[in-house]
């Protein structure tokens, strides 16, 4: 069943602007991850949260959690033109280890 | 340091042919070991995962089974392909214990049932 569903499906920007990607999750979950995945290629992990953090940082990248809400909020500050792939959030819930990948955003960043 | 590989990268074959897709990781051992299918513009769909030798969970009834024969290698198997096996195929480990760590991917395997 699906845990993570991100908004917007796809959201196409111009370089230099910010994108905001949010999931949104329906159990308690011990952690939420962000993930990369370029056109036809693997995925790459980008920052991971856990349930009793807010907010966290990583270069351009800024990840908010809200447990109340149930979601979870991407921030690509200053985006380029190689920021263009596909954003993934997965959670980890409390009854089980296994990560729930949502359906992703796709991003286009226009140069 | 830890690599993923998985292969082959591309794969073509015919309704009712067998399918075999390898993966190995290097650099640890007694990782988690699964794999997903993606279709086209969705999410990830786990299919199975392994804690161990031999120890396979499914987690979906399919056309496809798995198999770790040894500790860092992952085997996802068809006797007869469908149609609706197509899809890209992504092998990936984390490290045991695997709550709060990061999953790392393959590449993946594109499948094309014809």
């Amino acid at each position: 069943s699906q845990q993570g569903e991100e908004d917007p499906q796809a959201l196409s920007i111009q370089e230099g602007e910010n994108a905001t990607m949010n999931c949104s999750y329906k159990t308690s979950i011990n952690n939420l991850q962000w993930y990369r995945q370029n056109s036809g290629r693997g995925l790459v992990h980008l920052i991971l949260i856990r349930s009793n953090e807010r907010e966290k940082h990583s270069g351009r990248l800024r990840v908010t959690l809200d447990t109340s809400k149930k979601s979870s909020s991407l921030l690509i500050t200053a985006s380029r033109a190689a920021d263009t792939a596909s954003y993934f959030c997965a959670t980890e819930e409390t009854s089980g280890s296994r990560l729930t990948f949502g359906e992703g955003t796709q991003l286009t960043v226009n140069p | 340091s830890q690599t993923i590989h998985q292969w082959p990268a591309t794969l073509v074959q015919p309704v009712g042919s067998p399918l075999s897709l390898e993966c190995t990781v290097e650099g640890t051992s007694n990782p988690n070991l699964y794999w997903y299918r993606q279709a086209a513009g969705r999410g990830l769909q786990l299919l199975f995962y392994s804690v161990g030798i031999g120890q396979i969970s499914s987690e979906v009834p399919q056309n496809l089974s798995a198999s770790r024969p040894q500790d860092r290698q992952f085997i996802l198997s068809s006797k007869k392909l469908l149609l609706s096996d197509s899809g890209f195929y992504l092998c990936a480990w984390s490290q045991y214990p695997d709550s709060g760590n990061t999953i790392y991917f393959g590449e993946g395997s594109w499948l094309t049932v014809v």
